[in-house]
């Protein structure tokens, strides 16, 4: 069974600081590894998907990699800013289409 | 498109009533899910479906119950609702064949049994 550990549960940083946001999971067999933000109550947005064949995948400030043979996965957010306070989860997929989620790192970008 | 919806979005049940969570997608995708998530917690796999008239209990499915009786329905059952159902529900669907699977979510429905 995939489990997924996500260290710190939170974090603080000042606005303009760089962000790095850890994932680990036990299973090096995961299919996809998929990074999502949610808002307090809200839903989860998917920010990023790393399908197992590649090592990284970038949208605009975020950068996420996955490093199977170590089980990990980093989310970098790049120049923080308050608007970037959210919890932010991830979650691996096995290859029968289920998810396996972290916790969750709860951030707090301070203006 | 509208996507995954779910209806209601609030809902405070008694212990022992019973109720339905609905959720529809528009984006036919043949993959349907339910997780709860509590406070502080990422989300657990409650039923999943692979396509219509096909279900199979995830992580934890003792208390609810469900169907798919179409490609775009997958209603979520709780019968005699119980304090420890209090939670977050939300619904997700991914297509199938080939990957990436990336799976989309509802805004989620907040229940409270009291």
């Amino acid at each position: 069974k995939q489990e997924v550990t996500q260290i710190p549960a939170a974090l603080s940083v000042p606005e303009g600081e760089n962000l790095v946001l850890n994932c680990s999971f036990t299973d090096s067999a995961i299919y996809n590894l998929q990074w999502f933000r949610q808002d307090p109550g809200k839903g989860l947005t998917s920010l990023l998907l790393i399908q197992s064949s590649q090592r990284e995948q970038t949208s605009g400030r975020l950068n996420a990699s996955l490093d199977k043979s170590s089980g990990r996965s980093t989310l970098y957010i790049a120049a923080s800013q308050p608007g970037d306070s959210a919890t932010y989860l991830c979650a691996g997929h096995s290859n029968d289409y289920k998810l396996s989620f972290g916790a969750g790192t709860t951030v707090t970008v301070r203006a | 498109n509208a996507g995954v919806t779910q209806t209601p979005k609030f809902r405070i049940l008694k212990i022992g009533q019973s109720m339905t969570l609905q959720c529809a997608q528009d984006m036919n995708h043949n993959y349907m899910y339910w997780y709860r998530q509590d406070p502080g917690m990422g989300l657990k796999l409650i039923y999943y479906s692979v396509g219509a008239g096909i279900t199979d209990k995830g992580e934890v499915p003792n208390g609810y119950n469900v169907s798919r009786s179409t490609t775009e329905d997958f209603p979520l059952r709780l019968e005699l609702a119980a304090p420890s159902q209090t939670s977050v529900y939300f619904c997700a669907s991914t297509p199938s064949g080939a990957g990436p699977y990336e799976q989309y979510f509802g805004p989620g429905t907040r229940l409270t049994v009291t």
